[in-house]
């Protein structure tokens, strides 16, 4: 499984846009690369997936460059409920398990 | 709501005991994911079932087991409790042709052992 890493934490204001990265450098050509976002004491919750180029959903948008090797996930005017840990997942097709890094964790401030 | 339903929600009891933690997958989800969250180690994967059997293992300890059952619910036995077995234990579950990745997490059990 492709390692990836993602910043510890990030705070944000309410409101502005907040894009967290994340660099998977041994991502292989089968891989998807999957975001799931965890409120505390709550099990995570899928938000996104893309493969390449860029993705859009009502939470979020995910861009990956041509090369893969990296991702940003962009969450846009974000507001205190936004405030979670966000994990950045390299997974291949199929039922298989996720492995889990330690995310970033996302403070919005009023 | 995942569709992903874990009992007991909180549990609390002594070293040395045993407990079991159930789940019940989406309807029609044939995997099942246990998970254990600590503050110190993170969200860790224990297992996997897939329709019955034994998928994929992970950081599961001896002491624990678990089991798919034909009407694809699971259960999780946890025993010889130690106070570093307290964490929150996450159920998911998944399709089989769905997105890659994409797991439906139950709101989990809350361990407390004293």
């Amino acid at each position: 499984l492709a390692k990836t890493t993602q910043p510890i934490s990030m705070d944000s204001y309410e409101g502005q846009e907040v894009n967290i990265t994340c660099s998977h450098n041994n991502i292989a050509t089968n891989d998807y690369i999957t975001w799931y976002q965890q409120f505390p004491s709550q099990g995570p919750r899928f938000i996104i997936q893309g493969y390449k180029t860029k993705v859009t959903n009502e939470v979020a948008s995910l861009f990956i460059p041509a090369d893969r090797k990296s991702s940003t996930l962009s969450l846009p005017r974000v507001s205190l409920s936004d405030t979670a840990v966000y994990y950045c997942l390299v997974v291949l097709r199929g039922n298989t398990p996720l492995v889990f890094g330690k995310g970033t964790r996302l403070s919005v401030i009023a | 709501d995942s569709g992903v339903t874990q009992t007991p929600k909180h549990l609390i009891t002594a070293t040395g005991q045993r407990v079991t933690l159930r789940c019940s997958p989406r309807s029609g989800d044939l995997s099942v994911y246990w998970y254990q969250q600590s503050l110190d180690q993170g969200l860790q994967f224990l297992i996997q079932y897939y329709n019955g059997e034994e998928r994929a293992k992970g950081n599961i300890l001896e002491r624990f087991s678990a089991q798919q059952f034909p009407d694809l619910h699971s259960e999780l036995n946890l025993s010889s409790l130690e106070l570093g077995d307290s964490a929150l234990y996450f159920c998911a579950s998944s399709v089989s042709q769905g997105r890659a990745g994409e797991l439906f997490f139950g709101e989990g059990s809350r361990l407390t052992v004293l």
